[in-house]
């Protein structure tokens, strides 16, 4: 089955305790993105990766770290998490670009206390 | 930053009924794309809708149907026949380069 799937799906930590979220898909896609969902404010990009290698900033960087090692893989690196980092997180990957339909993951919970 | 901006924040539909959410949004790109994803409870992004901006024909999927109007960056979406299982949050997205914006977005609830 085509998916996209996330690891942990509800975490609970604290400040400043690094955290890693993983991140994996299975149809071959160049194009993956990690999104945060706040209430209000509806899903932002925090990094992309065009391929393996490739990544850049989306419009809510600070304070995460990615890599593309894998094609299939891109996980989410919280190194030293905050409260404000409290947020449903999102991986998504499409074919080749932003243009394609993007296939989600079904979320993480994170809270940072 | 290029912005989306979907104006209701929530929406209720009589079963059966039509309904028109609203999005604009900014860009400065000649060439872009615009979507609809819709949120039920389970959480699940679901495609809803595509649109390609240099395509003049609004597209449709079943009873999904948009409004664009390029000259106003208007992209509304129509829900013709409304049934319970579209109640769900829904949100416009562009893209922007190669990211991807996403308004704020809509809780859409349908009654029977």
């Amino acid at each position: 089955e085509a998916q996209v799937t996330q690891n942990p799906r509800y975490l609970i930590t604290v400040t400043g305790k690094k955290l890693t979220v993983t991140c994996s898909q299975n149809m071959n896609h160049e194009y993956m993105s990690w999104y945060r969902q706040d209430p209000g404010l509806g899903l932002r990009q925090i990094y992309y990766s065009m391929n393996v290698e490739v990544t850049d900033k989306g419009d809510v960087p600070e304070g995460y770290k990615v890599s593309r090692k894998e094609k299939r893989n891109f996980p989410l690196i919280l190194e030293s998490p905050s409260p404000n980092q409290t947020s449903l997180y999102f991986c998504a990957s499409s074919l080749s670009t932003s243009r394609n339909e993007q296939f989600f993951g079904p979320g993480t919970r994170l809270t940072v206390l | 930053a290029q912005t989306v901006t979907q104006s209701q924040p929530e929406m209720s539909v009589q079963e059966a009924e039509t309904v028109t959410l609203s999005c604009t949004y900014d860009t400065s790109e000649s060439d872009y794309y615009l979507f609809w994803y819709k949120q039920p409870p389970s959480r699940q992004m679901i495609l809803v809708i595509r649109q390609e901006a240099y395509k003049q024909q609004n597209a449709t999927e079943n009873r999904f149907s948009v409004n664009f109007q390029k000259a106003a960056k208007s992209f509304s979406l129509k829900i013709s026949d409304s049934q319970l299982g579209d109640a769900a949050m829904y949100f416009c997205a562009s893209t922007a380069g190669n990211k991807l914006v996403f308004g704020a977005g809509t809780i859409l609830r349908v009654k029977s």
